[in-house]
C-alpha cells in the first residue's frame, strides 16, 4: 500500500530533550516536506526537500533540523524542544514540487512541557 | 511571495443544500491551486487541483472548484451537501514561477453540514 508513515504518533517530552520524528514514504517520491498545524494558523511549512541531500527552509524553520540521506526518509529533528513547538506535525511527499499532489502522513501530536 | 486566504473560519450549511468554501490567492506567476480535506484525527486528503486548462475542476466525493484568474479565486463547491462532508478544508497555492518550491496553505475553513 502506498503511504507516508510517521513515528511516533504521539509524544510528550520536556523542554530541552532532543527528539526525532521519523517520516518514510514508499512511493519513490522526490519531494518531501514537513508542516506544523496550529489552531487558527492552518498548516505552515517547516522544511522541504527536493531530493536526496537537497533541503531548504520553509516559513517556520527556527528550532528544527532535517536531513535527507535516503530518498524514502525525511526525519524532523528538534534538538532543544520548547513549549512553543507543541503542535501537530505532518510529513508529506510528492513526485515533484510543481503541480503534483502531496500525500500526507497521519500526523504526530507533540506536547513539550 | 505567495499567499492564500480563506476568509471564513466556519461555514454551516443544511444537508442537501449547495455549499461553497471560499479561497483567494496571491502569486507573482501563474498559480497551481489545491484543495485538501481533513477529517477529525486524520491527515490531509487531496480533493482536487487546478494546474492549467479548464477553469472548472472536478474532484473527489462530488466536489468541484472554479478557477477565476481575474478575481484570483478558487472556491470549492458541491451541489448537495452531505453530513459526512463535515470536516476542515484547506486551500493551498504554489507559484509556478521558477524557484518556487513551497506550498502555502490557508488557515482552513471548518464546514459543518446540519442534518
Amino acid at each position: 500500500e502506498a503511504q507516508v508513515t510517521q513515528n511516533p504518533r504521539y509524544l510528550i517530552t520536556v523542554t530541552g530533550k532532543k527528539l526525532t520524528v521519523t517520516c518514510s514514504q514508499n512511493m519513490n517520491h522526490e519531494y518531501m516536506s514537513w508542516y506544523r498545524q496550529d489552531p487558527g494558523l492552518g498548516l505552515r511549512q517547516i522544511y522541504y526537500s527536493m531530493n536526496v541531500e537537497v533541503t531548504d527552509k520553509g516559513d517556520v524553520p527556527e528550532g528544527y533540523k532535517v536531513s535527507r540521506k535516503e530518498k524514502r526518509n525525511f526525519p524532523l529533528i528538534l534538538e532543544s524542544p520548547s513549549p512553543n513547538q507543541t503542535s501537530l506535525y505532518f510529513c508529506a511527499s510528492s513526485f515533484g514540487w510543481m503541480g503534483e499532489t502531496q500525500y500526507f502522513g497521519p500526523g504526530t501530536r507533540l506536547l513539550v512541557l | 511571495a505567495q499567499s492564500v486566504a480563506q476568509p471564513e473560519d466556519q461555514v454551516k450549511v443544511a444537508e442537501g443544500n449547495p455549499l461553497t468554501v471560499k479561497c483567494t490567492y496571491s502569486v507573482s506567476g501563474n498559480p497551481y491551486l489545491f484543495w485538501y480535506v481533513q477529517y477529525p484525527n486524520r491527515g490531509l486528503q487531496f480533493l482536487l487541483k487546478y494546474i492549467t486548462g479548464d477553469n472548472l475542476v472536478k474532484g473527489s466525493y462530488g466536489f468541484e472548484a472554479e478557477f477565476n484568474k481575474s478575481q484570483t479565486s478558487f472556491h470549492l463547491k458541491k451541489p448537495s451537501a452531505l453530513v459526512s462532508d463535515s470536516a476542515l478544508y484547506f486551500c493551498a497555492v504554489r507559484d509556478s514561477g521558477a524557484g518556487s518550491y513551497q506550498l502555502t496553505f490557508g488557515k482552513g475553513t471548518k464546514l459543518s453540514v446540519i442534518p
